[in-house]
């Protein structure tokens, strides 16, 4: 079944402004990932946050965790129009599987 | 580091043919990769866990039979989709990680396979 849910399914943004991309999920995790996806590309790794972990923070990426909302958020501050992408959350279920959700669509517009 | 290479980026083949594609750890040892299915604008479906030196463990709903797993190094698992058909036609994806569970995973760039 499907573990991460994204949130919203696409987003339309300026370049410059900010873009938040949410991510919720449904059983206990061990950490949650962030990737980004070209487009016919393969995925690439943001930032993992684990379960004991509230906030992190790479660049221009901020991620949060609240575990008791089972929830995630990815923050992208200053967007480019190279932040065009899909991002995705993925969940470890303690080394079970990498489950990820459906991903959000950002479009930078320049 | 952690790079995972994919081969080939994109194949084209007749319906009954079947199609291998590779996935190579290049500067890490990877004991488990797990391939992925990807439909446009869509997330990746989890079809397999490839294990070295032992069977593939399949989702759910995978043809084990259509979708062969071979894992014969620690460097290299390759998917051979056999007897394909158009409806095969998809994003397939490779991705491992040097560290076990609990560390992000590095991915393949994907292979577009289409199915004529």
């Amino acid at each position: 079944s499907q573990q991460g849910e994204e949130d919203p399914q696409a987003l339309s943004i300026q370049e410059g402004e900010n873009a938040t991309m949410n991510c919720s999920y449904k059983t206990s995790i061990n950490n949650l990932q962030w990737y980004r996806q070209n487009s016919g590309r393969g995925l690439v790794h943001l930032i993992l946050i684990r379960s004991n972990e509230r906030e992190k923070h790479s660049g221009r990426l901020r991620v949060t965790l609240d575990t008791s909302k089972k929830s995630s958020s990815l923050l992208i501050t200053a967007s480019q129009a190279a932040d065009t992408a899909s991002y995705f959350c993925a969940t470890d279920n303690y080394g079970q599987n990498f489950v990820f959700g459906p991903g959000t669509r950002l479009s930078v517009l320049p | 580091g952690a790079v995972v290479s994919q081969h080939p980026s994109w194949v084209i083949c007749k319906s009954g043919t079947s199609v291998k594609i590779e996935c190579r750890s290049l500067d890490f040892q990877a004991t488990t990769m797990f391939w992925y299915r990807q439909f446009p604008k869509q997330s990746l479906m989890l079809m397999a866990t490839s294990n070295e030196g032992s069977k593939a463990t399949y989702e759910q709903g995978v043809e084990k039979d259509k979708f062969l797993i071979n894992h014969a190094s620690l460097t290299l698992s390759t998917l051979t989709v056999t007897s394909a058909h158009p409806e095969d036609s998809s994003f397939y994806i490779c991705s491992a990680t040097p560290q076990g569970w609990d560390s992000p995973l590095h991915f393949g760039n994907g292979t577009r396979l289409t199915v004529t």
